[in-house]
């Protein structure tokens, strides 16, 4: 099946800095990426769905500015939290899919961001 | 408004026994995910399908469209298949609405 791989796995960074983490889909084009943000216990919240070459359409409440998404290529897309706080903190999951092949999404492994 | 309910919200049950976990949504969808998370937190997508009936494994999917329900299934099942087991329907934007997840504990 489809790999998404993401990277890194983990990463503790001290506040007011910058994060980024890498998403890759490594055997097929990823013409539509996502971006989401888990909780604890809790469901999955879509933050922003980005198409190679084009900017990132993001959900009502994400900032922006604070998340930057950039979907340069057919493999990558990279998610920078700017300026980060501790409530940054949370895992972050990426979905690919290949809109030429099916609408289904293949999953990362999800980075697990913590803001000291 | 689309909505995806899932039951039971938590499961414990024997190894071995047979699982049942539902999914029900409110508005007529492209296709519906089965998707598992490890405690580590890592997605894998089990199926998705729009009719019918798949199975891969020890794991079924069914749905009804008519019914708007879907049902995932383990048989034989293994402490190994603990883990929470989210469904999420896709829209007709081809988003995914998910829902609250299934959290499932086999003992061996």
């Amino acid at each position: 099946g489809a790999v998404v791989s993401q990277h890194p796995s983990r990463v503790i960074c001290k506040s007011g800095t910058s994060v980024k983490i890498e998403c890759r889909s490594l055997d097929f084009q990823a013409t539509t990426m996502f971006w989401y943000r888990q909780f604890p216990k809790q469901s999955l919240m879509l933050m922003a769905t980005s198409n190679e070459g084009s900017k990132a359409t993001y959900e009502q409440g994400v900032e922006k500015d604070k998340f930057l998404i950039n979907h340069a290529s057919l493999t990558l897309s990279t998610l920078t939290v700017t300026s980060a706080h501790p409530e940054d903190s949370s895992f972050y999951i990426c979905s690919a899919r290949d809109d030429w092949v099916s609408y289904e999404q293949y999953f990362g492994p999800g980075t697990r961001l913590t803001v000291t | 408004k689309n909505e995806v309910e899932q039951s039971p919200q938590n499961l414990t049950a024997q190894e071995g026994e047979f699982i049942t976990i539902n999914c029900s949504y409110s508005v007529g969808i492209s296709a519906l995910h089965w998707l598992q998370q490890h405690p580590g937190g890592g997605i894998v997508s089990l199926f998705m399908l729009s009719s019918g009936k798949k199975k891969h494994g020890r794991l079924i999917a069914t749905i009804n469209i008519q019914e708007k329900h879907s049902s995932l299934h383990i048989t034989a099942s293994h402490p190994r298949d603990s883990a929470v087991y989210i469904c999420a329907e896709m829209d007709s934007n081809y988003q995914l609405i998910w829902g609250a997840g299934t959290k499932l504990i086999i003992k061996p």
